[in-house]
């Protein structure tokens, strides 16, 4: 079954800088990559997603790549926030209705003032 | 739209006995959703597939006689943690998607907190 890896776990960035996490998965047949953000004690909230046809997008200060060759996609948050500060969950899956979304780990972010 | 309602948010109870989660899709009719379970600090784990009107299809170590899942209709699903113990205690969370999976993304409902004492 698919597995998916995420780094770091932990990531800490002054107001202002970038942030930047990673994942990777091993099912090939994977083809939807959905971002969340998940505050303490409330649901997971998609943020942007990306899927396998394009390899890049952008959604203000919140941009996703995807190397599928490499099986590898990534988030970036830029002029980062207060409240940005969070868990960020990566997924992957095969995109069809009935598919199962498996998660990454989850990184805290911290944005220090 | 695309609103999942679950209920309750959180609930405690004695060891031993059973505790039942519903979830519901307000708004668009899921034939599947999703069940997962969240530890402190940790990811959500998804323990069982849910489809509406057959049976569960469980991740492996998940007991499925431990946690009964019923799909009865195409806007609801139910789980229930039967016989619960301490170490059952954690945060439940369902998604279902609105049609279509990746095009239109799956949506979580508000999770519930169980703790077992």
């Amino acid at each position: 079954g698919e597995n998916v890896e995420q780094h770091p776990s932990t990531l800490s960035v002054q107001e202002g800088d970038s942030a930047v996490i990673k994942c990777t998965y091993s099912d090939s047949a994977s083809n939807y990559f959905p971002w969340y953000k998940q505050e303490l004690g409330k649901r997971p909230q998609l943020i942007i997603d990306i899927r396998s046809n394009v390899g890049e997008k952008k959604d203000q200060r919140i941009a996703v790549t995807l190397n599928k060759t490499a099986k590898h996609f990534s988030l970036h948050i830029t002029e980062t926030q207060p409240e940005d500060s969070a868990v960020y969950f990566c997924a992957a899956s095969k995109g069809n209705r009935d598919d199962k979304i498996i998660f990454g780990k989850g990184t805290r972010l911290h944005i220090l003032p | 739209g695309a609103v999942v309602s679950q209920h309750p948010s959180w609930v405690i109870c004695k060891s031993g006995t059973s505790v039942k989660i519903e979830c519901r899709s307000l708004d668009f009719q899921a034939t599947t959703m999703f069940w997962y379970r969240q530890f402190p600090k940790q990811s959500l784990m998804l323990m069982a597939t849910s489809n509406e009107g057959s049976k569960a299809t469980y991740e492996q170590g998940v007991e499925k006689d431990k946690f009964l899942i019923n799909h009865a209709s195409l806007t609801l699903s139910t789980l229930t943690v039967t016989s619960a113990h301490p170490e059952d205690s954690s945060f439940y969370i369902c998604s279902a998607s609105r049609g279509g999976g990746a095009n239109y993304g799956y949506t979580f409902g508000s999770g519930t907190r169980l703790t077992v004492v």
